[in-house]
């Protein structure tokens, strides 16, 4: 029973189009976030959302547009898909301050722009 | 031994030594911290927190020191293992209305039998 699940695992799109990543948690956490790894392993925050309200958006451009439908579920879409847009994005959620030190990820969703 | 370079640093350990992974923060006010550890293929996964107030925190077969003075944190893996092999990042909190952690750039361990 996966706490933090991603959709798709692997996504391999040409430059230009436009892909979405879903993300849903059963753990019934407030917060969910989207972090970037690069091909260096370095993670990086994007957004965070908490009880569907933006709260940490990062500079991120606006080509990511994260969506919440509700507490349970944070989908990222990405229009005009870029080379450097390949990485592994990682959904992630946690419950409010003091304890948002521990986050549970996702297995992660693998994107290669060609 | 530890090599930092273009590419992520690595440290080689024979089994059941003992392994010190250590991590710099960038932020005097941060003070809450976190050791993650990604295995492959997987995401990051929490091994042990430590806040400003504590310099030590113990878990099962790994310990974090925290010196605050420098901005240093340090995770102790005891009697390590093959199944310790992995990248491990620590993070810190930043404070700001909501906390979002920021995590350093990773070190893979390798264990060697």
């Amino acid at each position: 029973d996966t706490a933090v699940s991603q959709t798709p695992k692997y996504l391999v799109t040409q430059m230009g189009n436009d892909k979405s990543i879903k993300c849903e948690q059963n753990l019934g956490h407030d917060t969910m976030y989207w972090y970037k790894q690069d091909s260096k392993k370095f993670l990086k925050i994007m957004f965070s959302y908490n009880n569907k309200e933006l709260i940490i958006n990062e500079t991120v451009p606006n080509r990511f547009s994260p969506k919440s439908p509700d507490k349970a579920h944070l989908n990222l879409h990405i229009n005009s898909l870029e080379l450097g847009d390949s990485a592994v994005y990682f959904c992630a959620s946690s419950q409010p301050s003091p304890n948002t030190g521990e986050l549970f990820f996702g297995e992660g969703s693998r994107l290669t722009v060609l | 031994g530890e090599s930092v370079g273009l590419h992520l640093p690595t440290l080689s350990v024979q089994e059941g030594d003992n392994s010190i992974i250590n991590c710099a923060y960038s932020n005097s006010a941060s003070d809450y911290f976190i050791w993650y550890k990604q295995e492959s293929g997987k995401g990051p996964q929490f091994i042990i927190d430590i806040r400003s107030n504590m310099d030590k925190r113990q878990g099962q077969r790994v310990t974090v020191l925290l010196n605050k003075t420098v901005k240093h944190l340090s995770l102790q893996i005891a009697a390590t293992q093959p199944g310790d092999s992995a990248v491990y990042f620590c993070a810190e909190e930043v404070s700001g209305g909501y906390n979002k952690l920021i995590f350093g750039a990773g070190t893979r361990l390798a264990v060697h039998p």
